[in-house]
């Protein structure tokens, strides 16, 4: 069975730093691409990043570019998400999901963005 | 950026009768590959969304048969047949042809 869980979330001041992980279980995290996506309060799905295989190509939403940076380890089983510069708008659940059809779904971390 | 576009936003149906949801996107959603990357996911209250159909009619391993997708190119639709109360939630296709988007989501209720 797929398992993703993720982990890192919590309350931090606009301007500061989080790293979001995902375990993933059930499956050969190395044979897909790996996405995040975020959904704010009340608001729709957002895709924010997604990263190959290898990790050789990464894609960003433009509203986190130069701000998050996402990371695989293979060997770890583990996705995972540096956000810089926090901003109140990126208050949200973020949860990752498999593959860039995002086929399973983790069950999200809260993070917000507050002072 | 692909623009996902649903309709109704909100459909209240009667338990046992059925509910139709329209999604357009502002462009073609047939890959170089030849696939059309057209998803749709269900999200009950308070739980992550869960993908129920791929690639426009495929169902998922588990998803019961009454949900139904079809369409092409860029008009899409997402048919549930004898609703049941646990189908209550908000309904959300999804394009990954290009970087994934999401449509505006349709709340579905029972009258």
């Amino acid at each position: 069975e797929v398992q993703l869980v993720e982990s890192g979330g919590g309350l931090v001041q606009p301007g500061g730093s989080l790293r979001l992980s995902c375990a993933a279980s059930g499956f050969t995290l190395s044979s897909y691409w790996m996405t995040w996506v975020r959904q704010a309060p009340g608001k729709g799905p957002e895709w924010v990043a997604n990263i190959r295989q290898d990790g050789g190509e990464r894609r960003y939403v433009d509203a986190v570019k130069g701000r998050f940076i996402i990371s695989r380890d293979n060997a770890k089983s583990s996705l995972y998400l540096q956000m810089n510069s926090l901003r109140v708008e990126d208050t949200a659940v973020y949860y990752c999901a498999r593959g860039l059809t995002a086929d399973s779904w983790g069950q999200g971390t809260l993070v917000t963005v507050s002072s | 950026d692909i623009v996902m576009t649903q309709t109704p936003l909100s459909s209240p149906v009667t338990l046992g009768q059925s509910a139709s949801i329209s999604c357009r996107s502002s462009q073609s959603l047939v890959h170089s590959d030849g696939n059309t990357y057209l998803s749709w996911l269900q999200q009950r209250p308070g739980q992550p969304p869960r993908p129920l159909i791929y690639m426009i009619s495929k169902r998922f391993s588990g998803v019961p048969d009454r949900f139904s997708g079809s369409g092409a190119g860029r008009d899409f639709t997402l048919e549930i047949s004898r609703v049941e109360a646990e189908d209550v939630g908000v309904y959300y296709c999804m394009q990954a042809t290009q970087n994934p988007t999401f449509g505006q989501g349709t709340k579905v209720e029972i009258k």
